[in-house]
């Protein structure tokens, strides 16, 4: 079945205490994208990819590290967590770079730091 | 910077009748518009997207019209059925920002019975 699975879907942390959330397509996409959702700011991007080893920011990268060393897989790193990344995260994967495609989401990830 | 309005927040209509979500950006050079469709609990889901060299397109109950001179884009919904009731989000993407999207801030739509 094609589909972007993410893990783990819960997470309950510490402030400072290093996680990573792993995202995988089997599409063969070559684009990928970190979302994080948070009531009344809707979804904003944090990091995107285009191809292997090609990442950038996007409108809210501070805090967060990304890395795409294979085409299916980009994990999002959180150094040294806070409670303002507090949120629901999503990772999303289309065909190609190009504008014209539809993004898949993954299940979400729901992460609370305390 | 770039940025994408939505309104409104939330959207209460009865059933049958039609909802209306509406969206501006600010890019002028923004090309590509989808909308996608979150239930609760679930992730987000595309259902319909428009190119800047359409103004309107249509799938069944539901479609989007462009206005590139205003810069704004909408989202119809007729005959509305309990299954409608879901968080919209419109979106936009420019050729300016290589391949970064900008959301808006989502719409609430509730079907009443």
């Amino acid at each position: 079945e094609a589909q972007v699975t993410q893990n783990p879907r819960y997470l309950i942390t510490v402030t400072g205490k290093k996680l990573t959330v792993t995202c995988s397509q089997n599409m063969n996409h070559e684009y990928m994208s970190w979302y994080r959702q948070d009531p009344g700011l809707g979804l904003r991007q944090i990091y995107y990819s285009m191809n292997v080893e090609v990442t950038d920011k996007g409108d809210v990268p501070e805090g967060y590290k990304v890395s795409r060393k294979e085409k299916r897989n980009f994990p999002l790193i959180l150094e040294s967590p806070s409670p303002n990344q507090t949120s629901l995260y999503f990772c999303a994967s289309s065909l190609y770079s190009g504008s014209y495609n539809e993004q898949f989401f993954g299940p979400g990830t729901r992460l609370t730091v305390l | 910077g770039e940025n994408v309005e939505q309104h409104p927040s939330t959207l209460s209509v009865q059933e049958g009748d039609s909802a209306v979500i509406k969206c501006t950006y600010s890019d002028s050079a923004s090309n590509y518009f989808p909308w996608y469709k979150q239930e609760l609990g679930k992730r987000p889901q595309l259902i319909i997207d428009i190119r800047s060299n359409v103004g309107e397109k249509k799938d069944q109950r539901i479609a989007v019209t462009l206005n590139k001179t205003a810069k704004h884009f909408s989202l119809h919904i007729t005959e509305t059925q309990p299954e409608d009731s879901a968080v919209y989000f419109c979106a936009a993407k420019s050729m300016n920002r290589d391949d970064k999207i900008i959301f808006g801030k989502g719409t609430r739509l509730h079907i009443l019975p």
